[in-house]
Order: C-alpha cells, then structure tokens, then sequence
C-alpha cells in the first residue's frame, strides 16, 4: 500500500489555466507539506498543514491555495499558472511537525507551456 | 535570512568512504535532517540530529555541533546505489519549519 500518494503523477498544460493535484497519506499522520523542487534541484517548503490547520505558510503567491478537507489530504490548487510555476511538486507527512521524519510522495511534474 | 550550504558535489570510488559537510546559519534551531533522492524519485529520509554528536545506522552515520552550525553525513562502504543527491534540512522554528540545502549529488565511480 502506498503511504503518500499524489495525482497525477505528470501534468502539462498552458499558462492562465487552473489545476489541482491532490495529496494522500494513509500513516495517520498530523501533518502534511506541500514542496515545490525546480529544476536547479532545490526543494522548498510551501505549506503545512498539522490536524487541517495551516500552520506555515511560506512567501508563495496567493494563486496557490491549499485545502485540508481532512487529516488525511492536503490538496493543492493552482490558479492563472505562469511559465514559472513549472517544476516537481511533492507532498509529505509526518507524525509530528517538528522532529519527525517526513515520508514524501512520488511527485507531481507540473509543465506549463 | 537563512543560510545552508553542502557542497554541489562529490565523487568517490565503490567502497570508499565520503563525507558530506553541511554548514547553516538559521534564524533558529531545531534539529537537522538528511535526505537521500535517487534522480526522478522523492526524497527519503536518512538521519535525525537534535543534539550534538554522532549518530551511526548501519553505513551511515550523522554527526552535529549546533555551537559551529555544522553537521556532516558519513558514508561508509560505498556502493553504487549510494549514486544520489543528499539534501541537508534545518527546522528553523518550532513550528516546524524546514529550509533545505541545495543538496550535494555524489557520484560512485567502479
């Protein structure tokens, strides 16, 4: 069984359109994270979610949103997206926010044309 | 700001011996990870530092002295499969927060 799972796994499309990646963990875990990872490998927090509460919330424009609808899923929404947003988004979870490793999701490649 | 710096990278022969060094100077301070991520795969996680000293799992062994803002991941008996990106994580609040390193690639030559 997969721990963390996001889909889709690979999604293209083109500049001013909305998408959605969804996140999934089933370690009943509290907290969940949104990474982005650009193309120079660098992997930077987004977001954190600990019981559906927002409890970092990192310089991002507000064109991304996301949304907890339970303990188990961290979505990620994406509106008017810009040649920049492209890159690999991750989603992770662990059972504390502070001291507890992180388990990570395949990816979502997002390419913006 | 915050600042985490590992070196781009690192090549060592199947067998040996490599040291990664992770140097940060972070607003705040609590704890340190390391990553491993294999190219097109998600990062896993390999060690956990909060206090200073070693701490050693199997081939690989994490080391911290939060009075120099260092810390540096050991692998021992390289294996090719050890051929990765190793990306070095402060939590700088407590909250939670991570800033990660730009990561150090290693390559394992036969």
């Amino acid at each position: 069984d997969t721990a963390v799972s996001q889909t889709p796994k690979y999604l293209v499309t083109q500049m001013g359109n909305d998408k959605s990646i969804k996140c999934e963990q089933n370690l009943g875990h509290d907290t969940m994270y949104w990474y982005k990872q650009d193309s120079k490998k660098f992997l930077k927090i987004m977001f954190s979610y600990n019981n559906k509460e927002l409890i970092i919330n990192e310089t991002v424009p507000n064109r991304f949103s996301p949304k907890s609808p339970d303990k188990a899923h961290l979505n990620l929404h994406i509106n008017s997206l810009e040649l920049g947003d492209s890159a690999v988004y991750f989603c992770a979870s662990s059972q504390r926010a502070l001291t507890d490793e992180q388990y990570f999701g395949p990816g979502t490649r997002l390419t913006v044309t | 700001g915050q600042n985490i710096d590992q070196p781009t990278e690192m090549t060592a022969t199947e067998g040996a011996i490599v040291q990664i060094n992770c140097t940060y100077q972070t607003s705040g301070f609590n704890g340190l990870f390391w990553y491993q991520q294999h190219a097109g795969e998600a990062p896993t996680f390999l060690s956990y530092n909060v206090l200073d000293g070693l701490e050693e799992k199997g081939r690989f062994s994490s080391f911290l002295s939060r009075s120099k803002g260092y810390s540096y991941l050991l692998l021992k008996e390289l294996q090719m499969k050890d051929s990765a990106s190793y990306l070095c994580a402060v939590v700088t609040d407590s909250w939670g927060k991570f800033q990660f390193g730009a990561g150090t690639q290693v390559v394992v030559t036969p």
